[in-house]
């Protein structure tokens, strides 16, 4: 199936740092989620954006929808240790009707150095 | 508190076997899924449901059924014709329409 490109792979920063990470598609979306999953649980929605152009916050979160609509990033400022885990970035497309599929990222795993 | 829960949270599975795993939902969703998660494959979408008594295949469909006879509930059978099972299974559940998914906290199968 097809699959976002979501970059860096992985990050290892201090604490304290930001961290900025995106996802690009060949194709347009008209949802973009962030999810970020820790060793041995399930995904937990962070941020969901209908709109392009849309930048919505969570705490220390902040999330893009592209204008372009081809693309999302997710920012988190003042990394603190539990922070540590695997972000994700999932999308639809417009054609999906009441289909609910998503496209999901490989992920970003990141490591906070305390 | 509403959500999703999913068990066991670990299974074995002998050669041969077929396994069921569980997912209940009490948050009135609609549409539920199974994904596969392999380490560094991210999340492949296995069968989803979007009404009771009706599911459709997802990417990897091979080796696994489903049924939807509840609402709140979507169990995958692992079935022998799987060759490589092992793996963390995640289901998850959303609304229909402009709604995220939201996710139980997984089921990690092994084989013995």
């Amino acid at each position: 199936g097809q699959q976002l490109n979501q970059s860096p792979q992985s990050m290892f920063i201090q604490e304290g740092e930001d961290v900025s990470m995106n996802c690009t598609s060949s194709s347009i979306f008209n949802t973009w989620l962030w999810y970020k999953q820790d060793p041995g649980e399930g995904p937990v929605l962070l941020i969901a954006l209908y709109k392009a152009g849309e930048l919505t916050s969570n705490g220390r979160l902040t999330a893009q929808f592209g204008i372009t609509r081809k693309d999302s990033f997710l920012n988190i400022s003042a990394s603190i240790p539990s922070d540590v885990g695997i972000y994700f970035c999932a999308g639809q497309t417009p054609n999906a009707g009441n289909n609910r599929k998503l496209i999901w990222g490989l992920g970003t795993s990141l490591a906070v150095n305390p | 508190d509403g959500g999703i829960t999913q068990s066991p949270k670990y299974l074995f599975r002998k050669e041969g076997q077929n396994v069921t795993l569980s997912c209940e939902q009490n948050l009135n969703h609609d549409a539920m899924y199974w994904y596969r998660q392999d380490p560094g494959q991210g999340l492949r979408l296995i069968y989803y449901s979007q009404i009771v008594n009706d599911f459709q295949k997802g990417d990897i469909a091979e080796g696994y059924s489903v049924s939807r006879e509840k609402k709140e509930s979507f169990p995958l059978t692992v079935t022998s014709a799987q060759k490589n099972p092992t793996a963390f299974y995640l289901c998850a559940s959303s609304f229909r329409g402009p709604q995220p998914q939201h996710f139980g906290d997984g089921t990690r199968l092994s084989i013995l």
